[in-house]
């Protein structure tokens, strides 16, 4: 079974600091993502990454960065979190190959005060 | 480009009750379907997948047909449980844009004993 994990199920910050959210994958997937997911509002892809080292904009990533040190493993950081950035967060990894299913981890609730 | 298009919800049914919940998509080429599930607090998990016309996924007695002809993806089960109380997602892929699915909005499915 695929498995992907999320560093932490629940997340309380002040505004301001930075916050690191982690994502772990053990299927050897070339794809990483990251989503954030709002009531009214959907899925909506802030980062992906490809391969080790790369990334791409999704269709947010104001506000946020990523980083792929390792294949299996893919952050995404909060410079400085503000309370619009209050969300659930969703990681995501696929194969580099037809049809791109995508495995989610079980998600991080972050809240900004 | 391409989107998808799932009914609204929520939907709210007996136990045992016949569900469909509908799904449409507008993409060019030949893209695989999808239906993910997500239960409260969770991530999404992909429940069925179809990557060609005509192909039927299944899972958990959940079924869903691609046809190409009226472009639609519409998720059935025959007798619903308490337990498939979930929102559920329809979500497109497309060769050579492994990085891009295209989610629906969600339909959320409450089932009552």
């Amino acid at each position: 079974d695929v498995k992907v994990t999320q560093s932490s199920r629940y997340l309380v910050k002040r505004t301001g600091e930075k916050v690191f959210l982690e994502c772990v994958q053990d299927m050897d997937h070339e794809n990483m993502f990251w989503y954030r997911q709002d009531p009214g509002l959907g899925l909506r892809l802030i980062y992906f990454s490809y391969d080790v080292k790369m990334k791409e904009k999704g269709d947010i990533p104001e506000g946020y960065s990523v980083s792929r040190e390792k294949k299996e493993r893919f952050s995404l950081i909060l410079e400085s979190a503000s309370t619009n950035q209050t969300s659930m967060y969703l990681c995501a990894s696929s194969l580099l190959r037809p049809p791109y299913e995508q495995y989610f981890g079980p998600g991080t609730r972050l809240t900004v005060t | 480009g391409d989107s998808v298009t799932q009914m609204e919800g929520p939907v709210t049914l007996s136990e045992e009750a016949f569900l469909t919940i509908n799904c449409t998509y507008t993409a060019t080429g030949y893209p695989s379907l999808f239906w993910y599930v997500q239960y409260p607090g969770e991530g999404l998990q992909l429940l069925l997948k179809a990557t060609k016309a005509d192909d039927k996924g299944s899972n958990k007695g959940f079924e869903a047909t691609y046809r190409k002809e009226t472009t639609s993806f519409h998720l059935e089960k025959g007798s619903v449980q308490v337990s498939d109380s979930a929102v559920y997602f329809c979500a497109l892929s497309k060769p050579g844009n492994n990085n891009d699915m295209r989610f629906g909005a969600g339909t959320r499915l409450t089932v009552k004993p």
